[in-house]
């Protein structure tokens, strides 16, 4: 069955840092592949996605390139603020069968001013 | 355009009791799916409706049923409530159901059910 590993947090990190939250999958076929983000108190929104190989997805200065090759979608910013502090889910949803999203099991991210 | 809305947005219930929430899509998605979070099981999928009909469901109890109306509007309902039903309880819409798609899905704030 499809599957997603995050790496563990908490991610600690200090305003103005490079970001990188490791994503791997499993998964038959060319999954989609997506990044959520919670912040406290609330339900996810979508930060970005990828529906093939080599994509890059982007928004707000995070990035992240699905490659099939390590089957992996790890996210990246270049300098990280106070207001990026929240869980990060990495998601795929396969494109066979049943559709719902797979999740990993969410980074949290803080960062210190 | 308006986001995904769930009402209400935090129950506290006892158990054994029966619950409802309510789930209204972005307009005009017809997709709708559940989601269940818990600190120690994460996210996990409940089930998806399109067309008012369930197209797939996950591992969960009986207990644990939902529908759609025609207006895309679902609802779920989670019978003879436990302790372990304890959750935030997300809403997720997108445009269509189909084989192969790579839509999109837009999730609401969630619902917080305490079960006491």
């Amino acid at each position: 069955g499809n599957s997603v590993t995050q790496m563990e947090g908490p991610v600690t990190l200090s305003e103005e840092a490079f970001l990188t939250i490791n994503c791997t999958y499993t998964a038959t076929g060319y999954p989609s592949l997506f990044w959520y983000v919670q912040y406290p108190g609330e339900g996810l929104q979508l930060l970005l996605k990828a529906t093939k190989a080599d994509d890059k997805g982007s928004n707000k200065g995070f990035e992240a390139t699905y490659r099939k090759e390590t089957t992996s979608f790890h996210l990246e910013k270049g300098s990280v603020q106070v207001s990026d502090s929240a869980v990060y889910f990495c998601a795929l949803r396969g494109v066979t069968g049943r559709r719902a999203l797979t999740f990993g099991s969410g980074t949290r991210l803080q960062v210190q001013p | 355009k308006a986001g995904v809305t769930q009402t209400p947005r935090y129950l506290i219930k006892t158990r054994g009791q029966q619950v409802t929430l309510s789930c209204s899509p972005i307009s005009g998605h017809r997709s709708v799916s559940w989601y269940q979070q818990t600190p120690g099981q994460g996210l996990q999928f409940l089930f998806e409706y399109f067309s008012e009909t369930q197209r797939n469901k996950g591992n969960f109890p009986g207990r644990f049923s939902g529908r759609q109306f025609s207006n895309s509007r679902s609802e779920m309902n989670v019978s003879t409530l436990e302790l372990g039903d304890s959750a935030l309880y997300l809403c997720a819409s997108s445009f269509f159901w189909t084989e192969g798609s790579t839509d999109t899905q837009y999730f609401g704030p969630g619902t917080r059910l305490t079960v006491l």
